[in-house]
């Protein structure tokens, strides 16, 4: 089946203790991104990758990091998450930014 | 800077009425458009999208929506709306070929 997986699901975690969102998938899409929604502010995009080992910041780059070493996966980082990290992330992917964009389940965190 | 305008943040219809859902973007040239929805604790999923050509575009689950460069709008409608449409609805603008911007989002609410 063609999908996006993020893993964990839900994550709570304390300020400054480092954590890593996996996201994958199984399409061999090129394009793959991550946003951020948070309440009446809609997805904005973090980091996006138009293939391996190309990576650029999208709109809310600050305090995150990614990396694309493989063409599956695309792993968002959060070195030292702070409060206002908190927030429902999805990772996505396609075969171009015009195309359509597949999103995985969403990876809900919460940062004491 | 470019940006889309979802200026609705709630609309209720009544199952079986018709349904618009206005988007607005500011963007140089002609944007990729796009309209996405997200049902209660999902990802997102595309229901249509417009490049060029046909600036009527259809898409899935009877939606369909205008391009209206004179008004930089790309309204998505419905003629008559189930209960099942009720989520939430996205539209999004792709810029420089490489970038995806969301808008803040419209929630559909329909009573029977």
């Amino acid at each position: 089946e063609a999908q996006v997986t993020q893993n964990p699901r839900y994550l709570i975690t304390v300020t400054g203790k480092k954590l890593t969102v996996t996201c994958s998938q199984n399409m061999n899409h090129e394009y793959m991104s991550w946003y951020r929604q948070d309440p009446g502010l809609g997805l904005r995009q973090i980091y996006y990758s138009m293939n391996v080992e190309v990576t650029d910041k999208g709109d809310v780059p600050e305090g995150y990091k990614v990396s694309r070493k493989e063409k599956r996966n695309f792993p968002l980082i959060l070195e030292s998450p702070s409060p206002n990290q908190t927030s429902l992330y999805f990772c996505a992917s396609s075969f171009a930014p015009w195309e359509t964009q597949y999103f995985g389940p969403g990876t809900r965190l919460l940062v004491l | 800077a470019q940006s889309v305008t979802q200026p609705d943040i709630h609309i209720t219809v009544s199952e079986g009425a018709s349904l618009e859902l206005r988007c607005n973007y500011s963007y140089g040239a002609t944007p990729y458009l796009f309209w996405y929805v997200q049902s209660p604790g999902q990802g997102l999923q595309l229901l249509l999208k417009y490049f060029s050509g046909d600036t009527l575009v259809q898409g899935i689950k009877g939606f369909e929506a205008e391009f209206k460069r004179s008004q930089s709008s790309f309204n998505l409608r419905k003629p008559s709306v189930h209960w099942s449409d009720a989520a939430e609805y996205f539209c999004a603008v792709g810029v420089n070929t490489d970038k995806l911007i969301f808008g803040t989002g419209t929630r559909l609410q329909v009573f029977p």
